[in-house]
């Protein structure tokens, strides 16, 4: 199956801090990637959507101002968490899609927010 | 709004048994559906997929079933083994909707 990964895959950082999560297809070129978020013992939900060279579309009820997502690239997608606070601690998940397929998903990223 | 249910949400059986893990969704208009599995702390390993226009799908010991009209699946889990203990997520969509997870079923194998 095709590869994401994503970098940090953990993270500790100050409540006010900004956090930068990257996202990358290695092995395909991604037409749209993905963005979940997992609390405690909770399941997935849908963050946004992107597609290359376009806007985010955001779920209802996720800030799109707090979270920034970029598109820039077929393989690139970023997540920046700005002025996180701690109830932003969370495991934020993203994956690739190249052909309204199957979706792959990359290995996680774990936030702390102290 | 799509919904995606799953039961039972814990299970514990012993080695050996067979099993089957159900999932259902309120929207069948959906592109497929996928069976994840989870260990604590880590990030999804697909199981498997089945497009909407298929029934079933096979892998080693484990099965899966649509039924699309009904808006139900099933993860049959054949001659169970410790190792099968995770937490297994059904997850329906796909397409440029992205996936509905269901709540997941924590799934226990006694040695």
């Amino acid at each position: 199956g095709a590869v994401v990964s994503q970098h940090p895959s953990r993270v500790i950082c100050k409540s006010g801090t900004s956090v930068k999560i990257e996202c990358r297809s290695l092995d395909f070129q991604a037409t749209t990637m993905f963005w979940y978020r997992q609390f405690p013992k909770k399941s997935l939900m849908l963050m946004a959507t992107s597609n290359e060279g376009s806007k985010a579309t955001y779920e209802q009820g996720v800030e799109k101002d707090k979270f920034l997502i970029n598109h820039a690239s077929l393989t690139l997608s970023t997540l920046t968490v700005t002025s996180a606070h701690p109830e932003d601690s969370s495991f934020y998940i993203c994956s690739g899609d190249f052909s309204y397929n199957e979706q792959f998903f990359g290995p996680g990223t774990r936030l702390t927010v102290l | 709004k799509q919904e995606v249910t799953q039961i039972p949400a814990a299970l514990s059986v012993p080695e050996g048994e067979n099993l089957v893990l159900n999932c259902s969704f309120t929207d069948s208009a959906i592109y497929n559906l996928q069976w994840f599995r989870q260990d604590p702390g880590k990030g999804l390993t697909s199981l498997l997929l089945i497009q909407s226009s298929q029934r079933e799908q096979t892998s080693g010991r484990l099965n899966a079933s649509l039924d699309k009209s009904s808006g139900r699946s099933t993860l049959y889990i054949a001659a169970s083994q410790p190792g099968d203990s995770a937490t297994y997520l059904c997850a329906v969509g796909g397409g440029a909707d992205g996936l509905t997870f269901g709540k997941g079923t924590h799934l226990i194998i006694q040695p």
